[in-house]
């Protein structure tokens, strides 16, 4: 399995500041995908960037990928409240292989 | 309205009582997972399955059970060997386990113990 790893576990930022957290995996990867999780309920399906990209935009969210580093970065420009959550990564490999998802990193968004 | 649905919302198990929970998709989508989440922790796979009347076993599959006799559903059983059942659990699906890409989740069933 391809184990993803946040860093940090929590962060805890003012609202309109940015939020950046990090990925690293283990193992070749086909994809690296972000969840947001709202406490209590699902995971939300967030960005995929595939392993021959190395920066995706979508909306206030840029996500990085160095497969030669096997790492990945999340950044949430101009924060909001709304924004508090957890975020995990989950890294995607061959196909049949499993996807694995990493403890996640805590956002606090203060108003 | 296309969605995973999952339910019961909160479940309690007594002790060496075998539980159910619930998962339904009308994504029409083939592949379909069930993953445990215990407090302030990751995912962990329990049981996958890619298509009808076949499932696979994931990471930490001792003490559950699946079936898969329709698309649209994937229930998990919790048994009595399961001893530590107390967690947060997540159904999800995606197009195909193939392309492993992009997995739907459910709302969690919160199993707790009597």
């Amino acid at each position: 399995s391809q184990q993803g790893e946040e860093d940090p576990q929590a962060l805890s930022i003012q609202e309109g500041e940015n939020a950046t957290m990090n990925c690293s995996y283990k193992t070749s990867i086909n994809n690296l995908q972000w969840y947001r999780q709202n406490s209590g309920r699902g995971l939300v399906h967030l960005i995929l960037i595939r392993s021959n990209e190395r920066e995706k935009h979508s909306g206030r969210l840029r996500v990085t990928l160095d497969t030669s580093k096997k790492s990945s970065s999340l950044l949430i420009t101009a924060s909001r409240a709304a924004d508090t959550a957890s975020y995990f990564c989950a890294g995607g490999g061959a196909a049949g292989n499993k996807l694995t998802f990493g403890g996640g990193t805590r956002v606090l968004v203060k108003p | 309205d296309g969605g995973i649905t999952q339910s019961p919302k909160y479940l309690f198990r007594k002790e060496g009582q075998n539980v159910t929970l619930s998962c339904e998709q009308n994504l029409n989508h083939d592949a379909m997972y069930w993953y445990r989440q215990d407090p302030g922790q990751g995912l962990r796979l329990i049981y996958y399955s890619q298509i009808v009347n076949d499932f696979q076993k994931g990471d930490i599959a001792e003490g559950y059970s699946v079936s898969r006799e329709k698309k649209e559903s994937f229930p998990l059983t919790v048994t009595s060997a399961q001893k530590n059942p107390t967690a947060f659990y997540l159904c999800a699906s995606s197009i195909d386990q193939g392309t492993n890409e992009k997995l739907f989740f459910g709302s969690g069933t919160q199993l707790s113990v009597l």
